[in-house]
């Protein structure tokens, strides 16, 4: 089974600033793929970066990038130049490449980000 | 449409009805996922198709639950005799390929069940 663990239940940024939500994972597969989504109030999660467990290279997809730390199992989301538009919800996710649950996507509870003008 | 579309948007059920979720993905999108995400929770997984083959169902919640994809498009959530803790936000995504990680998904359902 996998298990997702977000510590940050909210927190607060300056506009222009760069943030980091913290998420931990355990898993036994020996490959997967780990995913952040953001949720605004309208509902919609939306994808905003992957990085398979093989990749060597941390992902990065424009203002975001995702801080891979195999050995200590974290995946943590930087936000670099905080925007208004990024308070929302952010939801740290993983799915194994193998076995029954190779379909499903498996999340943490989320972290409320909040930006200060 | 441009997105994955979802209705109705908000549906309150009376304990014991039964109630029908609809799920229209993006066009040419072979994989379908539902998800269902209780208030201050993330989304849980509930079942899978890829095409009209429903790959895995593992994660509905009792045989009061039922999703089908009959043409491989549209898809209906099916719930019967609802009851309190069914209430939720049912999420259902779609994607291009079989292993593609990049999800789409709705705005959701918002279920509650008085």
């Amino acid at each position: 089974a996998q298990k997702i663990t977000q510590t940050q239940p909210g927190m607060f940024v300056q506009e222009k600033e760069a943030v980091t939500l913290d998420c931990t994972y355990d898993t036994s597969d020996p490959s997967y793929g780990l995913f952040w989504y953001k949720q605004p109030s309208s509902g919609e999660m939306i994808f905003l970066i992957y990085q398979g467990s093989y990749d060597q290279q941390n992902a990065t997809e424009g203002r975001y990038s995702l801080n891979f730390q195999k050995a200590r199992k974290s995946a943590n989301l930087v936000i670099s130049a905080s925007q208004l538009g990024d308070s929302a919800m952010y939801f740290c996710a993983m799915r194994p490449y193998s076995g029954a649950g190779s379909y499903q996507l498996t999340f943490g509870k989320g972290t409320k980000l909040s930006v200060i003008p | 449409g441009a997105g994955v579309s979802q209705s109705p948007r908000y549906k309150v059920a009376k304990r014991g009805q039964d109630v029908a979720l609809r799920c229209d993905p993006i066009s040419g999108h072979v994989s379908l996922f539902w998800y269902q995400q209780a208030l201050g929770q993330g989304p849980e997984f509930l079942t899978y198709f890829q095409n009209e083959a429903q790959l895995d169902k593992s994660g509905l919640p009792s045989d009061r639950f039922f999703a089908e994809r009959p043409e491989g498009s549209v898809s209906t959530l099916k719930i019967q005799r609802t009851q309190q803790e069914d209430s939720a936000v049912y999420l259902c995504a779609s994607s291009f390929g079989a292993t593609n990680e990049k999800l789409f998904f709705g705005s959701g359902t918002q279920l509650s069940v008085l």
